[in-house]
């Protein structure tokens, strides 16, 4: 199973982009780099997901490395409810289609007034 | 569109009881996974089905079991509970397997 490691704690000043990276260097060729967060006492929030070609939606953007063993979370405007942990997950395949994620301890983004 | 709901949202038991959680998908998702998450060990994945089917098993002992109904409904039970029980237990659902999973925000259990 690829793992992943991230920073175990970030700031970003509100209104500043706030850029989370995440190493998965041993992510294999059809495995996808998925992004969540969690705020304190709810579920996780599914943010982004891609392969190998950078991908953007209305939360965030997500840059993959040429070699995909690493990857940038970008929250372009952070405001204080970004506030949250965020988890950088490789997606593991057991021989066919599954929702078995592995967390790792992610990274806590603190976003300062 | 209703997120996924799980019940109750709190519960507290004590040792050696049984426990029935409860998660209602996403309407259309046809795929419910649980997950375990303590602050010593984080989040860790307990089961997966598809079709009433389980599909996937984490490494948790068979005190934990779950089931699917035909609506997609599906449910997970502890039985002889132990403290180490005592978490955060999150359901996803997502439209099928590999698609972006939908978490709850979960139900507190304590065990005492």
């Amino acid at each position: 199973d690829a793992k992943t490691t991230q920073p175990p704690s970030m700031d970003c000043a509100e209104g500043r982009a706030a850029n989370l990276p995440c190493n998965h260097s041993t992510i294999s060729g059809n495995e996808y780099v998925y992004w969540y967060r969690q705020i304190h006492s709810q579920g996780p929030q599914y943010i982004i997901h891609g392969l190998k070609n950078n991908e953007t939606n209305e939360m965030a953007s997500l840059i993959i490395t040429e070699d995909r063993k690493s990857s940038t979370l970008i929250l372009p405007h952070a405001t204080l409810r970004d506030t949250a942990v965020y988890y950088c997950i490789v997606r593991v395949d057991y021989g066919g289609a599954t929702n078995k994620l592995i967390f790792g301890t992610g990274t806590l983004l603190a976003v300062q007034p | 569109k209703a997120g996924v709901t799980q019940t109750p949202r709190y519960l507290i038991k004590t040792r050696g009881q049984q426990v029935t959680l409860s998660c209602s998908p996403i309407s259309g998702h046809r795929s419910v996974s649980w997950y375990q998450q303590t602050p010593g060990q984080g989040l860790q994945f307990l089961f997966e089905y598809f079709s009433e089917t389980q599909r996937n098993k984490g490494n948790f002992p068979g005190r934990f079991s779950g089931r699917q109904f035909s609506n997609s409904r599906s449910e997970m039970n502890v039985s002889t509970l132990e403290l180490g029980d005592s978490a955060l237990y999150l359901c996803a659902s997502s439209l099928a397997p590999r698609s972006p999973l939908h978490f709850g925000n979960g139900t507190r259990l304590t065990v005492t």
